[in-house]
């Protein structure tokens, strides 16, 4: 079975600092793996998706996810932060195929400080 | 970008009634999904739904959970008695295929 830890449970930054939201996986396969955002009162966005190839991947509005198969884990990083980012973060993974459910971790909500 | 509905945002129903959640999903999407959110803990796959018929279920879709899309209208989901576990935010979420997958905003359900 699939599981997704996020250790963090918020986390607090200064706009225009960098940004490393962790997540670590649990999957018997390789599986597909994606970070979500959700602000207040809105509904879950599609940040990116890894399924393949180049571990590092580019999403929107400035974000990048790096896969590392060896820990495990899948990391969203944002180079320079807004204030607008501020949000709950969740990472989720799903092995495809047929079984397209997403499993989510507990979310690390981010607050930036101006 | 694409918009999954969500209606109503918040619904409260008495311990044991019936309740209906609707959900419009992206008009050409195929597969159709609900997820369930207890505050402070980790949103949970229900079900999955595709071509009329229920895909996968997990071990929350309790036999009093249903759901349908008939004649390719909102896709509901029904829980029929009610109890007071279910009281958590349902989201309902919409594909194209199973990759990209769009939700909405969440009906809150509070059962009294």
């Amino acid at each position: 079975a699939q599981s997704v830890t996020q250790p963090d449970a918020r986390v607090t930054v200064s706009e225009g600092a960098s940004l490393q939201l962790r997540c670590k996986y649990s999957s018997s396969v390789t599986p597909y793996l994606f970070w979500y955002v959700q602000y207040p009162r809105q509904g879950l966005q599609l940040l990116l998706k890894y399924y393949s190839g180049d571990p590092v991947v580019q999403g929107v509005n400035g974000f990048e996810a790096e896969f590392s198969k060896s820990n495990s884990s899948f990391h969203l990083r944002k180079a320079s932060v807004h204030w607008s980012d501020s949000a709950v973060y969740f990472c989720a993974v799903s092995i495809g195929g047929n079984t397209r459910k997403l499993i989510f971790g507990l979310g690390t909500t981010l607050q930036v400080q101006p | 970008g694409p918009k999954v509905l969500q209606i109503p945002s918040h619904q409260i129903i008495d311990m044991g009634q019936m309740v209906t959640l609707n959900c419009d999903p992206v008009s050409n999407h195929l597969y159709f999904y609900w997820y369930k959110q207890i505050l402070g803990q980790q949103m949970e796959f229900l079900v999955n739904f595709y071509n009329g018929k229920v895909m996968e279920k997990s071990k929350l879709f309790k036999d009093q959970f249903s759901v349908e899309r008939p004649d390719g209208s909102y896709f509901t989901l029904k829980i029929q008695p009610t109890a007071l576990e279910d009281s958590a935010v349902y989201f309902c979420a919409s594909s194209l295929e199973g990759e990209e997958v769009f939700f909405g905003k969440g009906t809150r359900l509070t059962v009294v």
